[in-house]
């Protein structure tokens, strides 16, 4: 299997775009996961499916994101209207909810808005 | 509320010491947790974890301490190679939750040679 991957690896937009990035999970993996890494917040959960339905978005913050799962080997992270403090690394990552196990995360898309 | 701390932003070692990279928890509910390792422009990648029925797990040189009634555990790596030199997080979850890691803020090593 190729991992978790997305795209695009690098996006560069201006204020006020609507930014969406893309996610493939592994097969078989039945849990999806979008985290953002900032050098203030570190590694933070921003939203997880389980079974292609959201489970839990506390961590999305704000109206302006959002996330679907259409299927289970893709999903996309939306951000409308962007913002220059939306810039982050963002990664999406899957695993097996049947028994504790690793989550593996793919390269991540890092996001400036300029 | 930050539920897993790692206190340490950084951390310098000399090659073929031991590496001590320490993490703390709040949640009691939390029952497995983990290392993940980051090198610069690539995703967290898995290495090692411990269920909380276990105070130790060892693979290799990585070795997690888990002491629950200090709600702390460690990463031991010994000994420390220049190729260890990365960003270590620190990772909780608990049953029932999906899946859902909470993270540390992570530790840079740097291991000179």
């Amino acid at each position: 299997d190729a991992g978790v991957i997305q795209s695009p690896r690098h996006e560069v937009t201006e204020m006020g775009q609507e930014v969406t990035l893309r996610c493939k999970p592994i097969s078989g993996h039945n849990s999806l996961f979008w985290y953002r890494q900032t050098m203030m917040r570190g590694l933070e959960l921003l939203i997880y499916f389980n079974n292609n339905v959201p489970i839990d978005d506390s961590g999305m913050p704000e109206d302006r994101f959002s996330a679907k799962m259409p299927n289970a080997s893709f999903s996309t992270l939306k951000i409308q209207p962007s913002e220059p403090r939306d810039s982050a690394v963002y990664f999406c990552a899957s695993s097996q909810t049947s028994v504790n196990t690793e989550a593996f995360f793919g390269q991540g898309t890092r996001l400036t808005v300029v | 509320d930050q539920q897993v701390k790692q206190n340490s932003p950084s951390l310098s070692v000399q090659e073929g010491r031991i590496s001590i990279l320490n993490c703390d928890y709040t949640n009691s509910m939390f029952d497995y947790f983990l290392w993940y390792k980051k090198y610069p422009a690539e995703g967290p990648t898995f290495l090692i974890s411990i269920s909380s029925i276990k105070d130790k797990n060892e693979d290799g040189r990585f070795t997690v301490f888990l002491n629950k009634s200090a709600k702390h555990l460690s990463l031991h790596i010994v000994p420390s190679q220049p190729g260890d030199s990365a960003v270590y997080f620190c990772a909780a979850t608990y049953y029932n939750q999906g899946g859902k890691l909470i993270f540390g803020q992570g530790t840079e090593l740097s291991v000179k040679p």
